[in-house]
């Protein structure tokens, strides 16, 4: 059974840093890319990050680039974002999430068929 | 910047009844780019269709997907209590980062 299991969410000022993790289990984590999504309260699904399985691979959002650091460690099956200089507008549920998908004319593409339950971060004064 | 409209943004509908979502692109995205997904309120998300018409891992059959280009829809053939829930889309021509569609709420008439 696929797990992706989210941690470090947590409450921080604006200007502080976060490190998220994600544990993995039930599949070969180092054949896969895996992304991180986000939720603001009410709001809908907005793609954040993602790395693909050898690590060599990195995407970002307009909106954290230069911010948030992705990375991976396949000897622990883990995932992390490392979130600095955080904002008011990043407090949202962050989903781990496991890519699927294939090569198009030279470009990885993905869509995601396992979905962490989410950490909350929240960023408030 | 790809933009998704998802349309109708609420579906009321009686258990029972047909449901169709639809889903359009402002660029193509090729014959078959695209997933929908579900969420129940403090859930996460779950992959229902990919490819635009293939079914995920134990999603039923009532669940079908269809489209290519610009346009996409899905249905729900005969509405049970379970699916009245929040559905969006996610096209993924090229790599990330991707724009999810902004949902539907499918709720109970």
């Amino acid at each position: 059974e696929v797990q992706l299991v989210e941690s470090g969410g947590n409450l921080v000022q604006p200007g502080g840093s976060l490190r998220l993790s994600c544990s993995a289990s039930g599949f070969t984590f180092n054949s896969y890319a895996i992304h991180w999504v986000r939720q603001a309260p009410g709001k809908g699904l907005e793609y954040v990050s993602g790395i693909s399985n050898d690590g060599g691979r990195t995407y970002y959002a307009d909106s954290v680039k230069a911010r948030f650091t992705i990375s991976r460690d396949n000897s622990k099956n883990t995932l992390y974002l490392q979130m600095n200089s955080l904002r008011v507008e990043d407090t949202a549920i962050y989903f781990c999430v496991k890519g699927r998908g294939g090569m198009r004319d030279g470009y990885n593409y993905y869509f995601f068929d396992y979905w962490g339950q989410g950490t909350l971060v929240t960023v408030s004064s | 910047e790809i933009v998704l409209t998802q349309s109708p943004g609420t579906l009321s509908l009686s258990p029972g009844e047909g449901a169709t979502l639809s889903c359009r692109t402002s660029q193509s995205v090729g014959s078959s780019y695209l997933a929908w997904y579900q969420q129940k309120p403090g859930q996460a998300p779950r992959l229902l269709i990919y490819d635009a018409s293939s079914r995920a891992t134990g999603i039923p059959d009532r669940f079908s997907g269809s489209g290519s280009g610009t346009d996409f829809t899905l249905t729900i053939s005969r509405l049970e209590p379970e699916d009245y829930a929040m559905y969006y889309c996610q096209p993924y021509r090229s790599s990330p980062p991707y724009t999810f569609g902004q949902g539907t709420k499918l709720e109970i008439k």
